[in-house]
């Protein structure tokens, strides 16, 4: 069964480093997010792509997040400096065709961030 | 702004028991909505989709209803089983275009 690939799946780092996170969604699937969960919350969009577009980004803290797709296929996520309040679960999910309006949404294993 | 809401946020029942987990939005605007399983420190993984034209959705022991003009959906769970025990998230997506969630209702299914 086709899975949505996110790595690394832990990862620890001081505070001010820069950190990165890569995805690769189901093969064929235009539509790519990338939510961030705090513990015992819901998943919050930080970043929408469509192919290699950028289609709603108004959450991301453009200060220090950053985030590509460059081919319209997989995607990095980076933060620069991370910040303690960044630690979280990072997750990504993949809709097919134009994930538009009825698309349903299939999401990684997701990876966890602690800033120390 | 969509908000969703999740009661009760936990849940703890005898193995065997049927239940329902409620999900309420405020708009009902929606293009679809969508249940979702989250084992801990895991992603989540979708349990089932119900489209803004549908009533409800069913797949083995889940069924998912939606009432679209009272801001609803309940998801029911028939014959619970202690590997039903997880954190369910309800997510709805309207004119955005971007799903929004819920913040969970905590299963704990007793042996």
């Amino acid at each position: 069964e086709a899975e949505v690939a996110q790595s690394p799946r832990y990862k620890i780092t001081e505070k001010s480093q820069a950190v990165a996170f890569w995805c690769d969604p189901i093969s064929g699937h235009a539509t790519l997010y990338w939510y961030r969960q705090i513990l015992g919350q819901g998943p919050e969009l930080l970043v929408q792509f469509q192919d290699e577009s950028v289609v709603d980004d108004s959450q991301l803290p453009k200060d220090r997040f950053s985030a590509e797709r460059l081919k319209g296929v997989d995607s990095t996520l980076k933060i620069q400096p991370a910040e303690l309040g960044d630690s979280a679960m990072y997750l990504c999910a993949s809709s097919p065709g134009t994930g538009g309006r009825t698309g349903e949404l299939f999401f990684g294993e997701g990876s966890r961030l602690t800033v120390l | 702004k969509q908000e969703v809401t999740q009661i009760p946020a936990a849940l703890s029942v005898p193995e065997g028991e049927n239940l329902v987990l409620n999900c309420s939005f405020t708009d009902s605007a929606i293009y679809n909505l969508q249940w979702f399983r989250q084992d801990p420190g895991k992603g989540l993984t979708s349990l089932l989709l119900i489209q803004s034209s549908q009533r409800e959705q069913t797949s083995g022991r889940l069924n998912a209803s939606l009432d679209k003009s009272s801001g609803r959906s309940t998801l029911y769970i028939a014959a619970s089983q202690p590997g039903d025990s997880a954190t369910y998230l309800c997510a709805v997506k309207g004119g955005s275009e971007k799903l929004v969630f819920g913040k969970g209702t905590k299963l704990t299914v007793n042996p």
